[in-house]
């Protein structure tokens, strides 16, 4: 299996449930993100993981957690969200975090989260 | 402060046509790269090119070309001979010289190609 691939494809959660975002990245990168996709609105970075430090925390509402155990593995521990959370949430990978002009990022299919 | 505007939200053609995708950016940097992402109805963002500031030229790959312009801070994107595949969201992008490896996107383009 090649590229990034994000698990579950598609996810229904209660504002009380906790749940987790899997992402898998088999491109050999040491960088790894988090993105949202809201509708009517433009992706929105939310952290950004090098070597699995966190190198950027987009002023991300603390209901959302991320962990990185390794460069491989990214996930999105979810608590206590909103109905407005409800978004595409995208993973992404690349060469590293410090070298985005040689090295384009490389997205997964996504998670289609609704919190209801 | 750097933002990226893609003004058409939808576009809609016939397929063969040409189709041209406006983006237009704002960024105080002189060094930047400029990049389009196609991403079609399974979800995923499908890297199409990129572009440094100092690289004015044209680029053409099969169907597809690019017309970057500092002139007037574009970065526009043109799909000649449209098809049905080509149908999805298109996002034109901006990355600031920081070290973060941040995409700045704009608000994406709906393509849809109609048989």
């Amino acid at each position: 299996e090649t590229g990034v691939t994000q698990t579950p494809r598609h996810l229904v959660m209660g504002m009380t449930n906790k749940k987790s975002l899997k992402c898998e990245q088999h491109l050999g990168h040491n960088a790894m993100y988090w993105y949202k996709q809201s509708a009517k609105k433009p992706l929105e970075l939310m952290f950004v993981y090098s070597l699995e430090e966190r190198v950027e925390n987009n002023s991300v509402p603390s209901r959302f957690s991320p962990e990185c155990p390794n460069s491989s593995h990214l996930f999105l521990h979810l608590h206590t969200l909103q109905p407005e959370d409800s978004a595409l949430y995208l993973c992404a990978s690349s060469q590293d975090s410090k070298s985005s002009y040689n090295s384009p990022l490389h997205f997964g299919n996504g998670t289609r989260l609704t919190v209801t | 402060a750097q933002k990226v505007t893609q003004a058409q939200t939808e576009i809609s053609v016939v397929e063969k046509e040409d189709v041209t995708l406006d983006c237009v950016y704002e960024t105080r940097d002189t060094t930047y790269y400029l990049f389009w992402y196609k991403q079609p109805p399974s979800g995923e963002l499908v890297f199409l090119i990129r572009r440094n500031s100092f690289d004015e030229q044209n680029e053409i790959s099969g169907r597809y070309s690019w017309n970057f312009q500092k002139s007037t801070s574009s970065f526009n994107f043109t799909i000649t001979a449209s098809q049905v595949v080509d149908s999805a969201v298109y996002f034109c992008a901006l990355t600031p010289p920081d070290n973060t490896g941040k995409l700045i996107f704009g608000q994406g383009t709906t393509l849809q190609v109609k048989p």
